[in-house]
């Protein structure tokens, strides 16, 4: 079984361009999530999706950021204009149970570096 | 204050050690309660899955819970340079998401 596919793994722009990361969850995992890492900070929650639906954008911080997932499977984070604060890593992750007790599949990762 | 309290570390044993992380939090509403190890450049995979207090059992890994005191813990027996890592402990209510602790490295010596 193929696992959370993420790309880019690393993108470097600058401050005021735009970025688009993408997500691919396990086929099947109706449950995606948006998590993102800051330079000493902790993983925090961004979004989640169930199927196409935003379920809970809660942890979104700005409206620079855009995500979306049109027909329920792969997922897109956009962030317009970028600022310098942006940069961390940031995860997706799936899960097949509403309720997460199958426990979370995280991605890799896409490191963003806003310069 | 944070929601979960994590020791960043590193901690540093000798193989065959036995390895204890622990992380305290706050929110009462917590009500499940995970172990991820995280390899450099990776992302979390998850080891532990507890919703319960007591003791939870796989292989090498113990988790525990204590709700009480809103504390948990995971021990790792007989520890391999192949765990060093960072874990991270993470935690959830009744909705779908997770607060991470800060997370611990864990170095096994040969």
């Amino acid at each position: 079984e193929a696992g959370v596919t993420q790309f880019p793994s690393h993108s470097v722009i600058e401050k005021g361009q735009t970025v688009t990361l993408r997500c691919d969850p396990i086929s099947g995992h109706d449950n995606l999530y948006w998590y993102r890492r800051v330079m000493g900070k902790e993983i925090k929650f961004l979004l989640h999706f169930v199927k196409e639906s935003k379920q809970d954008e809660s942890g979104m911080p700005n409206n620079r950021f855009l995500a979306e997932r049109t027909g329920g499977t792969y997922s897109t984070l956009k962030v317009q204009p970028a600022e310098l604060e942006d940069s961390g890593v940031y995860f997706c992750a799936s899960s097949q149970d509403r309720t997460g007790r199958d426990g979370y599949t995280f991605g890799s990762g896409t490191r963003l570096t806003v310069v | 204050q944070k929601e979960v309290e994590q020791d960043p570390g590193p901690l540093s044993v000798p193989e065959g050690a036995i390895v204890s992380l622990n992380c305290t939090y706050s929110n009462s509403a917590f009500q499940y309660f995970m172990w991820y190890r995280q390899y450099s450049r990776k992302g979390p995979e998850l080891l532990m899955y507890t919703y319960s207090s007591g003791n939870k059992e796989d292989g090498r890994f113990t988790a525990q819970v204590d709700k009480s005191s809103k504390y948990i813990s995971l021990f790792i027996r007989d520890s391999q340079p192949s765990d060093s890592a960072t874990y991270l402990c993470a935690m959830k209510a009744a909705g779908n998401k997770l607060t991470f602790g800060g997370g611990t490295r864990v170095l096994v010596k040969p």
